[in-house]
């Protein structure tokens, strides 16, 4: 298995556009994650689906952020518009049980 | 609510010495634990992971934990380290059924030098 997939691995985007990262989890997971990382905040669980249900999105900053799993094979994090602020590492990671299986990263710089 | 405290946010040390990167975690009721390590520009990776069952568990790259039910600790722990330990290292606990989200500590640098 590939892991989990991440696009794109980095994004560089001007305040006030929209950015959509994208997550494909391991096959057969049924649980996925959205995280952020950021040297003042640390890891930040941001909302998590499971069976492609959000069940918890209570860690997104804003009504900036929404994030969608139309399958289970994909999901999206979308911010519109983007702010400086929002300049992080993105994380996405999937699960079956317990142990979560992270994907690499999406880094988004916002100018 | 359950919480997670690693007590060290950086940890320098000499190549071959051994290392303990200390974690504590506050829960009302049975836990899973695990260590997660971030090498530079990477995403996270697991080292090891308690479920059930025996309180010492090993993991990768011979590091292991001790998991202490009392004392609410899961310290990890390697007796030799190399240089390429060097690393973040997240300690993390979830406490409900499978498919829940963890909550992860601040995390340790582990700095490893000649």
């Amino acid at each position: 298995d590939a892991g989990v997939i991440q696009s794109p691995r980095h994004e560089v985007t001007e305040m006030g556009q929209e950015v959509t990262l994208r997550c494909k989890p391991i096959s057969g997971h049924n649980s996925l994650f959205w995280y952020r990382q950021t040297m003042m905040r640390g890891l930040e669980l941001l909302i998590y689906f499971n069976n492609n249900v959000p069940i918890d999105d209570s860690g997104m900053p804003e009504d900036r952020f929404s994030a969608k799993m139309p399958n289970a094979s994909f999901s999206t994090l979308k911010i519109q518009p983007s702010e400086p602020r929002d300049s992080a590492v993105y994380f996405c990671a999937s699960s079956f049980r317990f142990e979560q299986f992270f994907g690499p990263g999406t880094r988004l710089t916002v100018l | 609510a359950q919480s997670v405290t690693q007590l060290d946010s950086q940890v320098p040390v000499f190549e071959e010495a051994p290392v303990e990167l200390r974690c504590n975690y506050s829960s009302s009721v049975s836990v899973y634990l695990f260590w997660y390590v971030q090498y530079p520009n990477q995403g996270l990776q697991l080292l090891l992971k308690y479920l059930s069952g025996s309180t010492l568990v090993k993991g990768i790259n011979g590091f292991e934990a001790e998991f202490n039910k009392s004392q609410t600790s899961f310290h990890l722990r390697k007796p030799s380290v190399h240089i390429s330990d060097t690393a973040e290292y997240f300690c993390a606990v979830s406490e409900g059924q499978a498919g829940t989200a963890l909550i992860f500590g601040k995390g340790t640098t582990l700095s490893v030098s000649s």
